[in-house]
């Protein structure tokens, strides 16, 4: 059953500390999406990869987000330092290429509490 | 404008009628739209896509894409307390994908 996987599923974190997500997409997906929803906001394209390089970040506060893919099966969004502010769900996201690259399959996010 | 529009809701509808949910967007040189369902603290998940004018069916969610109205909408006929889910519309353009923010269906039994 190919699923996308994220970790940690919650995440309780002071302001100021370092937050760490992680992804695994679906193995021979080659393209990642990293989304924030928030009630107010909705769903946010944070950033998207494609055969692991960065293809869109501007949805991302370059100051404390950074995203990465080291490699195939891992892609990473750091917030580093963290604020109340970036309370919310982040999901991961991929897809195969081509045409189909915007039929997502999301991971179950990671809830993030900034206190 | 907000590139991708919806209604919010909530769309309440009685158990064994026609839900439809409509989605407008701005964007005219979009190519790709897409309706995903969320559940309640759950992620999106995929249940439509359409590519070209037209309706296309599946099971009992129907897509309609209207291009020159640069509108879509979803029905769901014979609508189950199982389909109440917020409805998130997608529109796919040049590397780059636009989410709407949703429309909460509740259907009565």
């Amino acid at each position: 059953d190919a699923r996308v996987t994220q970790t940690p599923r919650h995440k309780v974190t002071e302001m100021g500390q370092e937050v760490t997500m992680r992804c695994q997409p679906i193995l021979g997906h080659n393209t990642v999406f990293w989304y924030r929803q928030t009630m107010m906001q909705g769903l946010e394209l944070l950033a998207y990869f494609r055969n692991r390089a960065p293809l869109d970040d501007s949805g991302m506060p370059k100051d404390r987000f950074s995203a990465e893919m080291p490699d195939a099966t891992l892609a990473t969004l750091k917030i580093q330092p963290s604020e109340p502010r970036d309370s919310a769900v982040y999901f991961c996201a991929s897809s195969l290429p081509g045409r189909a690259v915007y039929e997502q399959y999301f991971g179950p996010g990671t809830r993030l509490t900034v206190t | 404008q907000k590139e991708v529009e919806q209604n919010s809701g909530p769309l309440s509808v009685p158990e064994g009628a026609i839900a439809s949910l409509n989605c407008t967007y701005s964007d005219r040189g979009s190519q790709s739209f897409f309706w995903y369902r969320q559940y309640s603290g759950k992620s999106p998940e995929l249940i439509m896509s359409i590519y070209s004018n037209g309706d296309k069916e599946d099971g009992r969610f129907t897509a309609q894409l209207n291009k020159a109205s640069q509108y879509v909408s979803l029905l769901i006929r014979d609508s189950q307390p199982s389909d109440s889910a917020t409805y998130l519309c997608a529109v796919g353009g040049y590397q780059k994908v636009t989410f709407g923010t949703g429309t909460k269906l509740q259907v009565i039994p």
